[in-house]
């Protein structure tokens, strides 16, 4: 089975910070990987597909970038709603994986 | 604009059985490979399987040979029979669109206990 990790496991910034979250596969899975936000009590919602494809309706201060083993989701310039928990997920093979996620706090 | 609603969740005794459904509306359901994941109270998000557009399913081992997944194109929804249950299934289920769950439903919480 591909694990999947994060780091960091949490951060905190402040608005207006630019922000990257990393996640990497224990073996090649090419840009078969999707990143997603959740809030609390919130189903999660997704904002990349394919390693850097933007969802449709998702701002474009998101960014992913990576292919192989290492990813990152980028957000230009933080602002109050995206304090989240993100998480990363892998298609490539079955059985499919989630990253644990990294919780994103204010400052 | 794409929608899923689960239903069917609910308390279950160990050893139970519970089905959930998965309503699916705003695009051609048939077309596509669909998804599951739950999130255990607290915890992270967890693959449970995905069925493909033609019908072939696979499965988390956490919950293989406990857990079935079927769809019906007629009537744009999914299935997810679950046998066995044991407390550690105890979580929200999400049913979502796709291998990379590009659309999801609200969740539905299912709790094992006695």
């Amino acid at each position: 089975d591909i694990q999947m990790t994060q780091s960091p496991s949490s951060l905190s910034a402040s608005v207006g910070d630019r922000v990257t979250i990393t996640c990497r596969a224990s073996q090649g899975i090419s840009n078969s990987l999707a990143w997603f936000q959740q809030k609390p009590g919130k189903a999660p919602k997704s904002l990349i597909f394919a390693a850097s494809s933007l969802q449709s309706g998702v701002p474009s201060k998101f960014s992913g970038s990576g292919s192989g083993t290492d990813f990152a989701l980028t957000i230009s310039s933080l602002q109050p709603e995206d304090f989240a928990t993100y998480y990363c997920q892998q298609y490539d093979s079955y059985p499919f994986t989630f990253g644990p996620g990294t919780k994103v706090d204010i400052k | 604009e794409v929608q899923l609603v689960e239903s069917g969740g609910g308390l279950v005794q160990p050893g139970g059985s519970l089905r959930l459904s998965c309503a699916a509306s705003g695009f051609t359901f048939s077309n596509y490979a669909m998804s599951w994941a739950r999130q255990a109270p607290g915890k992270g998000l967890e693959w449970v399987s995905t069925i493909l557009s033609g019908g072939s399913t696979y499965y988390a081992d956490s919950v293989k040979g406990r857990f079935t997944f079927s769809r019906d194109n007629s009537n744009d929804m999914l299935y997810l029979q679950m046998n066995s249950l044991r407390a550690e299934d105890t979580a929200v289920y999400y049913c979502a669109k796709r291998g990379f769950f590009d659309s999801w439903g609200q969740g539905t919480l299912v709790t094992v206990s006695s």
